[in-house]
């Protein structure tokens, strides 16, 4: 398996555009999740998915940032407008189900926002 | 609530020497306990992982204990190695055992 797989891999952007970030979790696994991961705050969760449908996106910062997932394979991670503060490594992740299943991690996009 | 504390921040050991990092946890809900390695510019790996109804586990030279009762679990690396060089971060399963809350990284660099 490829693994779970992220596009773009570097993405440099001025503020005040739309960024729009990708993921292909593993074949066969039932959840999704984005994570934000920065010096100063750690990795942080931001909105999960169960059979594409989001479960808790209580992590996501501001109206500015949405997520969607339109079928197993594929998810999406959107901002709109893009801010300074908005640059940091966003990580796709996704495992089976079962509360005590591994989570495996996308290589990550790197988000600069000028 | 779904805090998980993890400390040191940073450790610098020396070559051969062991290493212990320890993360503490509030959610009593919480069942499991994994333990991820990021390397610089990569992504989190899995490395080691324990369950509620043991203990202990070791997988070669590193090894996690879990205290439920007190709520603390750590990570433990003997024999450590320049390879071993990496940010380690704890973790527990919150909302219903769902999703992964994670600590804050600990910092491990490995001196020849």
């Amino acid at each position: 398996d490829a693994g779970v797989i992220q596009s773009p891999r570097h993405e440099v952007t001025e503020m005040g555009q739309e960024v729009t970030l990708r993921c292909k979790p593993i074949s066969g696994h039932d959840y999704l999740f984005w994570y934000r991961q920065t010096m100063m705050r750690g990795l942080e969760l931001l909105i999960y998915f169960n059979n594409n449908v989001p479960i808790d996106d209580s992590g996501m910062p501001e109206d500015r940032f949405s997520a969607k997932m339109p079928n197993a394979s594929f998810s999406t991670l959107k901002i709109q407008p893009s801010e300074p503060r908005d640059s940091a490594v966003y990580f796709c992740a996704s495992r089976v189900i079962g509360a005590n299943s591994p989570l495996h991690f996308g290589n990550g996009t790197r988000l600069t926002v000028t | 609530g779904e805090n998980v504390e993890q400390h040191p921040s940073t450790l610098s050991v020396q070559e051969g020497d062991s290493a212990v990092i320890k993360c503490t946890y509030s959610d009593s809900a919480s069942n499991y306990f994994p333990w991820y390695k990021q390397e610089l510019g990569k992504r989190p790996q899995l490395i080691i992982d324990i369950r509620s109804n043991v203990g202990e586990k070791k997988d070669q030279r590193i090894a996690v204990t879990l205290n439920k009762t007190a709520k603390h679990f750590s990570l433990h690396i003997t024999e450590t190695q320049p390879e071993d060089s990496a940010v380690y971060f704890c973790a527990i399963n919150t909302g219903g055992g769902n999703k992964l809350t994670f600590g804050t990284g600990t910092q491990l660099k490995v001196e020849l």
